[in-house]
């Protein structure tokens, strides 16, 4: 089985300071891990992920997760906010032993201030 | 390169009747997955779709059943609807010979049940 724990329902920043989402991951298979992105009235854009080999990734939008197997994570973070980074995002686990079926956590909605 | 399409936009409906949802994957892609997403939810799995079989379900009802063509679409039924089912209609297309673990989703068909 497995499960996403993102902690934070919501989080504030401010325009230029950096961006930390968490999130920590259950899996009994080896994981692989993804974080999206949702737009108000939009469907989910893919981020970025990991699969296997290097465990800092780096996503679209200036992102970066990295792959903490001894802590079950995959921590999101930006160094600088925009204000267009206003949105929720989901981090989600699968794997080819789970048939690579998603799934999400509950989400985090992040707001800029300007 | 046409993403991942979803038909109709929005739709409302009423306690006990029938819907059909629509989906096209992305192009080259050859399996759908389908994903209910509550408001202030994240997605939850519903089930996939693979050389035209269901290859894996989540938990969800008898009355959800889905379908896919030999052009690889994809439609998802909902039967005798309940107030509950009102959410956002997640369709995500992959490629099994490809990188089947990352799914990509189109912008979503939202359901109200009245």
């Amino acid at each position: 089985a497995q499960s996403v724990t993102q902690l934070g329902s919501h989080v504030s920043v401010s325009e230029g300071a950096l961006v930390l989402l968490r999130c920590n991951y259950s899996s009994s298979v080896p994981p692989y891990l993804f974080w999206y992105v949702q737009y108000p009235n939009q469907g989910l854009q893919l981020l970025l992920k990991y699969t296997t080999g290097a465990t800092l990734v780096k996503g679209i939008n200036g992102f970066e997760a990295e792959f903490k197997k001894s802590e079950t994570s995959f921590h999101l973070t930006k160094p600088s906010a925009h204000m267009s980074d206003a949105a929720e995002y989901f981090c989600a686990v699968s794997g080819k032993a789970a048939g690579n079926k998603l799934t999400f956590g509950g989400g985090t909605r992040v707001l800029v201030k300007p | 390169d046409a993403g991942v399409t979803q038909s109709p936009t929005h739709l409302i409906k009423t306690r006990g009747q029938q819907v059909t949802l629509r989906c096209s994957p992305k192009s080259g892609h050859d399996t759908v997955s389908w994903y209910q997403q509550a408001l202030g939810q994240g997605p939850q799995f519903i089930f996939q779709y693979y050389e035209e079989e269901e290859r894996q379900r989540g938990n969800f009802p008898d009355r959800f059943s889905g379908h896919q063509f030999p052009n690889y679409s994809s439609e998802l039924n909902v039967n005798a609807l309940l107030l509950g089912d009102s959410a956002l209609y997640l369709c995500a297309s992959s490629w099994e010979r490809g990188s089947g673990e990352t799914q990509y989703f189109g912008p979503g068909t939202r359901l109200l049940v009245l």
